[in-house]
C-alpha cells in the first residue's frame, strides 16, 4: 500500500463545474497537507497549504483536512479551461517532529476542464 | 512568491557523459533544497535533500556516487548525473525550502534529461 493515495484520473468536467479532488494516507503523523498544479512539463506550482485539520479557502480554492479518516480534499469552483493541469497532494510529518521536511507526494489527477 | 529557477531547461546527451543541473533560489536563501524525478504520468520522488555547507541524504535506492549534489551556497545546489545512460533519462526538479515557513517548499521548472 502506498503512503499517499491518489487517483490518477483524467477527470473531465464541463466549464463552470464544481471539482472536487482527493487524497487518502496511512501515515498518521503526518501534519502538514499540500496541493500543487503541475501544467505539463512545468514544474509544480503550490496552491494550498494546511496545517492539521480543517478547512481553508483562497479565491476558488477550498482545501479540506479530515485527519480522523485520513482523507484530504481539494475544490475548485467555477472551474475553467485554465485550471486544466496534473493537481498533487503531498503531505509532510513536518520538521520538527521527523527531523526532516519531506513531502511524499501522491500520483497526481488529471484535470481537464472543457470550454 | 518564491521564485526557484534550474538550467538548463532541456538537456540531450550521449551515453556515458556527465550532466550538471543546476537550481537556484532567486530571491530568498535556502540551507534546504530538494532534488525529485519524475518519469512520465508519474508522481515525483524524491531523490536527495541537500543542506547549504553539508553532505546531501539521499533516499534509499538512489546512488549517490551516481547523483553528485552540491550545495555549496544558500542560493545554489547543483546535481550532477555522471556517466548517464538512457535510464538516467526523466524530468529532473528541485525545490527549495522556504526559510520563514519551513514546512513550504517551492519548485523550479524542471530540466528534462534526455541520454541517448
Amino acid at each position: 500500500q502506498k503512503e499517499v493515495e491518489q487517483d490518477p484520473g483524467p477527470l473531465s468536467v464541463p466549464e463552470g463545474a464544481i471539482v472536487s479532488l482527493n487524497c487518502t494516507y496511512s501515515n498518521s503523523a503526518f501534519q502538514y497537507f499540500m496541493w500543487y498544479r503541475q501544467y505539463s512539463r512545468k514544474g509544480p506550482e503550490l496552491l494550498m497549504y494546511t496545517y492539521s485539520s480543517g478547512n481553508k479557502e483562497d479565491g476558488r480554492f477550498t482545501a479540506q483536512v479530515d485527519k480522523s479518516s485520513k482523507y484530504i480534499s481539494l475544490f475548485i469552483r467555477d472551474s475553467q479551461p485554465s485550471d486544466s493541469a496534473t493537481y498533487l497532494c503531498a503531505m509532510s510529518e513536518g520538521g520538527i517532529t521527523s527531523g526532516t521536511y519531506k513531502y511524499i507526494f501522491g500520483t497526481g489527477t488529471r484535470l481537464k476542464v472543457l470550454a | 512568491g518564491a521564485v526557484v529557477s534550474q538550467h538548463p531547461s532541456r538537456v540531450i546527451c550521449k551515453s556515458g557523459t556527465s550532466v550538471k543541473i543546476e537550481c537556484r533560489s532567486l530571491d530568498f536563501q535556502a540551507t534546504t533544497m530538494f532534488w525529485y524525478r519524475q518519469f512520465p504520468k508519474q508522481s515525483l520522488m524524491l531523490m536527495a535533500t541537500s543542506n547549504e555547507g553539508s553532505k546531501a541524504t539521499y533516499e534509499q535506492g538512489v546512488e549517490k556516487d551516481k547523483f553528485l549534489i552540491n550545495h555549496a551556497s544558500l542560493t545554489l545546489s547543483t546535481l550532477t548525473v555522471t556517466s548517464a545512460h538512457p535510464e538516467d533519462s526523466s524530468f529532473y526538479i528541485c525545490s527549495a525550502r522556504d526559510p520563514v515557513n519551513q514546512e513550504t517548499q517551492y519548485f523550479g521548472p524542471g530540466t528534462r534529461l534526455l541520454v541517448l
